[in-house]
């Protein structure tokens, strides 16, 4: 069965500070990934894509970025977190459409 | 107009109640539609999907579609304080092929005890 892992789970950053949030999936290949982010309270964004390696679309322009250097590998990063930034980061994939499958989440804080 | 739209909540309900909610979508070509449950701190978990016109039942939830207005229904028939948590609705946007999906801002509710 399909498994999918993120990390960390929580953590706190200062402003400025480089970013690395990492996902992996197990147990199927060449899945869609996706990143989104949920602000307090508030729904789920979508920030980045990837229906495959090194094929990354990006949704909202920000100072986030994502890579994908394996077929079940995404990471999220950032150079210089802002305030902003804070929030519950949650990975997902999917097979091409239909359901997605979220990771854990992982909470950052941003002081 | 959001593609997808929830009313915020909280809706309370009693237990054992029917608990009803709502989203409704602006895309009539939209096709296929998702319900996720989110605990919370936790991440959302997928509950029922539903692609065609009418009811679809599981145990004791009912998603209901009707494309004609563009609303999709979730009913939680004899709700237990463990279905307390937001309920997200979603839709694949039609604009790519990448099966991304757009969410509602979500439903939070509340059973009482």
């Amino acid at each position: 069965s399909q498994t999918i892992h993120q990390w960390p789970a929580t953590l706190v950053q200062p402003v400025g500070s480089p970013l690395s949030l990492e996902c992996t999936v197990e147990g199927t290949s060449n899945p869609n990934l996706y990143w989104y982010r949920q602000a307090a309270g508030r729904g789920l964004q979508l920030l980045f894509y990837s229906i495959g390696i090194d094929q990354i679309s990006s949704e909202v322009p920000q100072n986030l970025s994502a890579s994908r250097p394996q077929d079940r590998q995404f990471i999220l990063s950032s150079k210089k977190l802002l305030l902003s930034d804070s929030g519950f980061y949650l990975c997902a994939w999917s097979e091409g459409g239909g359901e997605l499958f979220f990771g854990e989440g992982s909470r950052l804080t941003v002081l | 107009q959001k593609e997808v739209e929830q009313n915020s909540g909280p809706l309370s309900v009693p237990e054992g109640a029917i608990a009803s909610l709502n989203c409704t979508y602006s895309d009539r070509g939209s096709q296929s539609f998702f319900w996720y449950r989110q605990y919370s701190g936790k991440s959302p978990e997928l509950i029922m999907f539903i692609y065609s016109n009418g009811d679809k039942e599981d145990g004791r939830f009912t998603a209901q579609l009707n494309k004609a207005s563009q609303y999709v229904s979730l009913l939680i028939r004899d709700s237990q304080p463990s279905d307390s948590a937001t309920y997200l609705c979603a839709s694949p946007s039609r604009s790519s092929n990448t099966g991304k999906l757009i969410f509602g801002q979500g439903t939070t509710l509340q059973v009482k005890p």
